[in-house]
């Protein structure tokens, strides 16, 4: 099955600057990669997801990029504010090669936002 | 508005105990999933089901069952609990093709 990784685990960076975390995975069939936000005490959300056929992604601060060749895609968050500060996971999965898009998740990084 | 409910919030069992967690959609969705989460894990499939009476087993199914008889709800059994069966549940559920929408979670205590 599939294998992602997530790294970085935990990162902290200051109000304004940037944010990169980085996935990696190893089943080339997978075609949808999500990024889902969770806030303390929280349900995880979807922030954006990119499908294989497009190799980046923006939306206001945060933009995704896909790299299918290298099998891995990373989510960019810039000027960064206290309310970006939660965990993030990263997911992947082969749609149509189930009957479910079951997805595959990174072991989270936890982001915080030092104002 | 996608809502995902979950039976509780916070369970406390003792070992040994069946246990029912419950989940319903009201969006008419096919897929429906269990997780359950772990510090330093992330989200780990249990199982899911891409119809009524149709379930598929995840990356963690030991000790587990399901069952989906109507198409809304989608039942998470633990047959005989266990101290390592400790840890947050989350129920989610997505049409074929679309984002997965996540209900709010079940913490579950293992005694």
């Amino acid at each position: 099955g599939e294998n992602v990784e997530q790294h970085p685990s935990t990162l902290s960076v200051q109000e304004g600057d940037s944010a990169v975390i980085k996935c990696t995975y190893s089943d080339s069939a997978s075609n949808y990669f999500p990024w889902y936000k969770q806030e303390l005490g929280k349900r995880p959300q979807l922030i954006i997801d990119i499908r294989s056929n497009v190799g980046e992604k923006k939306d206001q601060r945060i933009a995704v990029t896909l790299n299918k060749t290298a099998k891995h895609f990373s989510l960019h968050i810039t000027e960064t504010q206290p309310e970006d500060s939660a965990v993030y996971f990263c997911a992947a999965t082969p749609f149509g090669a189930t009957g479910a898009n079951n997805l595959f998740f990174g072991t989270g990084t936890r982001l915080t936002v030092i104002p | 508005d996608v809502k995902v409910t979950q039976s509780s919030r916070y369970l406390v069992k003792r070992t040994g105990e069946k246990v029912f967690l419950e989940c319903v959609q009201d969006m008419d969705h096919e897929n429906m999933f269990w997780y359950r989460q772990d510090p330093g894990l992330g989200l780990r499939l249990i199982y899911f089901s891409y119809d009524v009476k149709m379930k598929e087993k995840g990356d963690i199914p030991e000790g587990y069952s399901v069952s989906r008889e109507k198409k809304e709800r989608f039942s998470l059994i633990l047959e005989s609990a266990s101290t390592n069966q400790t840890s947050m549940y989350l129920c989610a559920s997505s049409t074929l093709s679309d984002e997965q929408f996540f209900g709010p979670g079940t913490r579950l205590t293992v005694l």
